[in-house]
Protein backbone atom coordinates (compact mmCIF):
# COMPACT_ATOMS: atom_id res chain seq x y z
CA UNK A 1 0.00 0.00 0.00
CA UNK A 2 1.33 3.54 -0.66
CA UNK A 3 1.87 5.48 2.10
CA UNK A 4 1.71 9.55 2.68
CA UNK A 5 2.92 11.08 -0.64
CA UNK A 6 4.54 14.31 -0.52
CA UNK A 7 5.47 16.65 -3.44
CA UNK A 8 7.85 17.92 -4.37
CA UNK A 9 10.88 16.31 -2.18
CA UNK A 10 13.53 19.14 -2.61
CA UNK A 11 12.35 22.65 -3.34
CA UNK A 12 14.56 25.52 -3.46
CA UNK A 13 13.27 29.14 -4.18
CA UNK A 14 14.40 32.81 -3.50
CA UNK A 15 12.42 34.87 -1.22
CA UNK A 16 9.61 36.30 -2.03
CA UNK A 17 8.20 33.56 -4.27
CA UNK A 18 5.34 31.57 -3.32
CA UNK A 19 6.27 27.99 -2.56
CA UNK A 20 3.57 25.29 -2.58
CA UNK A 21 3.47 21.93 -1.20
CA UNK A 22 1.88 19.06 -1.55
CA UNK A 23 0.33 15.61 -0.04
CA UNK A 24 -1.70 13.07 -0.68
CA UNK A 25 -2.96 11.05 2.63
CA UNK A 26 -3.56 7.36 2.80
CA UNK A 27 -6.44 6.32 1.65
CA UNK A 28 -9.10 5.95 4.17
CA UNK A 29 -7.54 8.32 6.51
CA UNK A 30 -9.42 11.36 7.56
CA UNK A 31 -7.26 13.29 9.38
CA UNK A 32 -4.28 15.15 7.74
CA UNK A 33 -1.40 17.23 9.51
CA UNK A 34 1.40 19.59 8.77
CA UNK A 35 4.48 19.48 10.49
CA UNK A 36 7.70 21.56 10.06
CA UNK A 37 10.89 20.42 11.36
CA UNK A 38 13.99 22.54 11.97
CA UNK A 39 17.33 22.44 13.94
CA UNK A 40 16.22 24.97 16.11
CA UNK A 41 12.68 24.13 17.18
CA UNK A 42 12.50 20.28 16.33
CA UNK A 43 8.84 19.18 14.90
CA UNK A 44 5.96 21.75 15.21
CA UNK A 45 2.34 21.48 13.96
CA UNK A 46 1.32 23.90 12.15
CA UNK A 47 -2.16 22.88 11.29
CA UNK A 48 -4.53 19.47 11.17
CA UNK A 49 -7.53 18.80 9.18
CA UNK A 50 -10.27 16.58 9.72
CA UNK A 51 -12.58 15.12 7.33
CA UNK A 52 -10.77 18.33 5.27
CA UNK A 53 -12.17 20.49 7.89
CA UNK A 54 -9.41 22.83 9.39
CA UNK A 55 -9.33 22.16 13.01
CA UNK A 56 -6.92 23.60 14.82
CA UNK A 57 -4.41 26.23 12.97
CA UNK A 58 -2.80 27.62 16.08
CA UNK A 59 0.51 26.62 14.76
CA UNK A 60 0.77 28.28 11.54
CA UNK A 61 3.21 30.74 11.84
CA UNK A 62 1.43 33.84 10.36
CA UNK A 63 -0.24 34.88 7.89
CA UNK A 64 2.28 34.09 4.92
CA UNK A 65 1.14 30.22 5.16
CA UNK A 66 -2.15 28.96 4.24
CA UNK A 67 -3.44 25.34 4.32
CA UNK A 68 -6.01 23.49 2.52
CA UNK A 69 -7.77 20.11 2.10
CA UNK A 70 -10.35 20.43 -0.84
CA UNK A 71 -10.69 16.42 -1.05
CA UNK A 72 -10.14 13.18 1.33
CA UNK A 73 -7.52 12.77 -0.89
CA UNK A 74 -5.19 16.13 -1.33
CA UNK A 75 -3.97 19.09 0.82
CA UNK A 76 -1.41 22.28 -0.19
CA UNK A 77 0.58 23.91 2.39
CA UNK A 78 0.97 27.66 0.61
CA UNK A 79 4.07 29.57 1.44
CA UNK A 80 3.29 33.25 0.33
CA UNK A 81 5.73 35.15 -0.24
CA UNK A 82 9.00 32.58 1.25
CA UNK A 83 11.29 34.29 3.68
CA UNK A 84 14.57 32.33 4.19
CA UNK A 85 13.95 31.57 7.90
CA UNK A 86 10.82 29.15 6.33
CA UNK A 87 13.48 26.75 5.01
CA UNK A 88 12.79 23.81 6.95
CA UNK A 89 11.24 19.96 6.18
CA UNK A 90 7.65 20.03 6.09
CA UNK A 91 6.35 16.61 6.46
CA UNK A 92 2.23 15.86 6.24
CA UNK A 93 1.07 12.87 7.80
CA UNK A 94 -2.30 11.01 8.13
CA UNK A 95 -4.32 8.99 10.38
CA UNK A 96 -7.44 7.05 10.56
CA UNK A 97 -10.31 7.93 13.10
CA UNK A 98 -9.09 11.15 15.92
CA UNK A 99 -6.87 9.25 17.87
CA UNK A 100 -4.25 7.02 17.05
CA UNK A 101 -0.85 6.68 15.40
CA UNK A 102 0.10 9.28 12.54
CA UNK A 103 1.86 7.54 9.63
CA UNK A 104 4.28 10.43 8.26
CA UNK A 105 5.57 11.51 4.62
CA UNK A 106 9.21 11.68 3.31
CA UNK A 107 9.00 15.03 3.98
CA UNK A 108 9.75 18.11 1.53
CA UNK A 109 12.85 20.06 2.12
CA UNK A 110 12.50 23.27 1.59
CA UNK A 111 15.54 26.29 0.96
CA UNK A 112 14.31 29.70 0.42
CA UNK A 113 17.39 31.95 -0.11
CA UNK B 1 25.62 35.73 16.21
CA UNK B 2 26.26 32.17 16.59
CA UNK B 3 23.32 29.73 16.40
CA UNK B 4 21.67 27.63 18.27
CA UNK B 5 19.98 24.66 17.62
CA UNK B 6 18.18 21.47 19.53
CA UNK B 7 21.30 19.61 21.44
CA UNK B 8 20.04 16.01 20.91
CA UNK B 9 21.23 13.44 23.49
CA UNK B 10 23.21 10.37 22.22
CA UNK B 11 22.86 7.31 23.18
CA UNK B 12 26.07 5.16 21.84
CA UNK B 13 25.61 1.08 22.30
CA UNK B 14 27.08 -1.84 20.66
CA UNK B 15 25.50 -4.14 18.22
CA UNK B 16 23.97 -7.07 19.99
CA UNK B 17 23.09 -5.25 23.06
CA UNK B 18 20.01 -3.56 24.59
CA UNK B 19 18.51 0.23 24.37
CA UNK B 20 16.74 1.98 26.38
CA UNK B 21 15.64 5.27 25.47
CA UNK B 22 13.89 7.44 27.95
CA UNK B 23 11.49 10.05 27.76
CA UNK B 24 10.13 12.11 30.19
CA UNK B 25 5.98 13.79 28.91
CA UNK B 26 4.85 17.25 30.64
CA UNK B 27 0.81 16.59 30.96
CA UNK B 28 -0.69 13.40 33.67
CA UNK B 29 -4.04 13.67 31.78
CA UNK B 30 -1.87 12.45 28.45
CA UNK B 31 -3.93 9.32 27.27
CA UNK B 32 -1.59 7.83 24.47
CA UNK B 33 2.30 7.47 23.49
CA UNK B 34 3.85 7.05 20.77
CA UNK B 35 7.68 5.86 19.47
CA UNK B 36 8.89 7.06 16.17
CA UNK B 37 12.31 6.15 14.49
CA UNK B 38 13.64 8.94 12.18
CA UNK B 39 16.74 7.89 9.80
CA UNK B 40 18.41 10.29 8.57
CA UNK B 41 16.24 12.23 5.44
CA UNK B 42 13.19 10.59 5.62
CA UNK B 43 10.04 11.14 7.82
CA UNK B 44 9.10 9.95 11.54
CA UNK B 45 8.09 6.45 11.42
CA UNK B 46 5.65 4.44 14.15
CA UNK B 47 7.04 2.04 16.17
CA UNK B 48 5.02 1.25 18.93
CA UNK B 49 2.39 3.05 21.24
CA UNK B 50 0.87 2.56 24.34
CA UNK B 51 -2.08 4.12 25.87
CA UNK B 52 -2.56 5.31 29.59
CA UNK B 53 -4.15 2.80 31.05
CA UNK B 54 -1.19 0.39 29.93
CA UNK B 55 1.89 -0.01 31.67
CA UNK B 56 3.78 -2.58 29.18
CA UNK B 57 3.50 -3.14 25.56
CA UNK B 58 5.95 -5.41 23.38
CA UNK B 59 6.63 -5.39 19.85
CA UNK B 60 8.91 -7.14 17.62
CA UNK B 61 12.53 -6.43 19.39
CA UNK B 62 10.79 -2.96 20.84
CA UNK B 63 9.12 -3.13 24.28
CA UNK B 64 7.63 0.28 25.37
CA UNK B 65 7.34 1.00 29.23
CA UNK B 66 5.01 3.61 30.60
CA UNK B 67 5.12 4.65 34.84
CA UNK B 68 2.35 7.24 34.97
CA UNK B 69 3.06 8.32 38.72
CA UNK B 70 6.89 9.78 37.49
CA UNK B 71 5.43 10.60 34.01
CA UNK B 72 7.93 8.64 32.31
CA UNK B 73 7.83 6.69 28.97
CA UNK B 74 11.35 4.19 27.90
CA UNK B 75 11.68 2.08 24.94
CA UNK B 76 13.75 -0.80 24.93
CA UNK B 77 15.32 -2.28 21.73
CA UNK B 78 16.60 -5.57 22.12
CA UNK B 79 19.55 -7.11 20.08
CA UNK B 80 20.60 -3.42 18.70
CA UNK B 81 21.27 -3.69 15.12
CA UNK B 82 23.14 -1.05 12.85
CA UNK B 83 19.63 -0.13 11.12
CA UNK B 84 18.46 0.92 14.35
CA UNK B 85 20.76 3.47 14.25
CA UNK B 86 18.48 6.98 14.36
CA UNK B 87 16.96 9.51 16.42
CA UNK B 88 13.42 8.12 18.57
CA UNK B 89 10.48 10.35 19.38
CA UNK B 90 8.67 10.21 22.00
CA UNK B 91 5.03 11.47 21.52
CA UNK B 92 2.03 12.35 23.75
CA UNK B 93 -1.51 12.78 23.01
CA UNK B 94 -2.94 15.47 25.61
CA UNK B 95 -6.08 15.43 24.47
CA UNK B 96 -8.41 15.42 21.35
CA UNK B 97 -6.09 15.05 18.06
CA UNK B 98 -2.69 16.48 18.47
CA UNK B 99 0.35 14.83 19.32
CA UNK B 100 3.22 16.61 21.40
CA UNK B 101 6.71 15.93 20.25
CA UNK B 102 9.55 15.42 22.72
CA UNK B 103 12.46 16.64 21.37
CA UNK B 104 14.50 13.35 20.50
CA UNK B 105 17.28 11.15 21.03
CA UNK B 106 19.85 10.38 18.57
CA UNK B 107 20.82 6.44 18.59
CA UNK B 108 23.92 5.50 17.27
CA UNK B 109 24.96 1.29 16.96
CA UNK B 110 28.75 1.19 16.88
CA UNK B 111 30.01 -2.58 15.73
Amino acid sequence: DAGVIQSPRHEVTEMGQEVTLRCKPISGHNSLFWYRQTMMRGLELLIYFNNNVPIDDSGMPEDRFSAKMPNASFSTLKIQPSEPRDSAVYFCASRIGETGSQYFGPGTRLLVL
Amino acid sequence: GESVGLHLPTLSVQEGDNSIINCAYSNSASDYFIWYKQESGKGPQFIIDIRSNMDKRQGQRVTVLLNKTVKHLSLQIAATQPGDSAVYFCAENKGGSKLTFGTGTRLQVTL
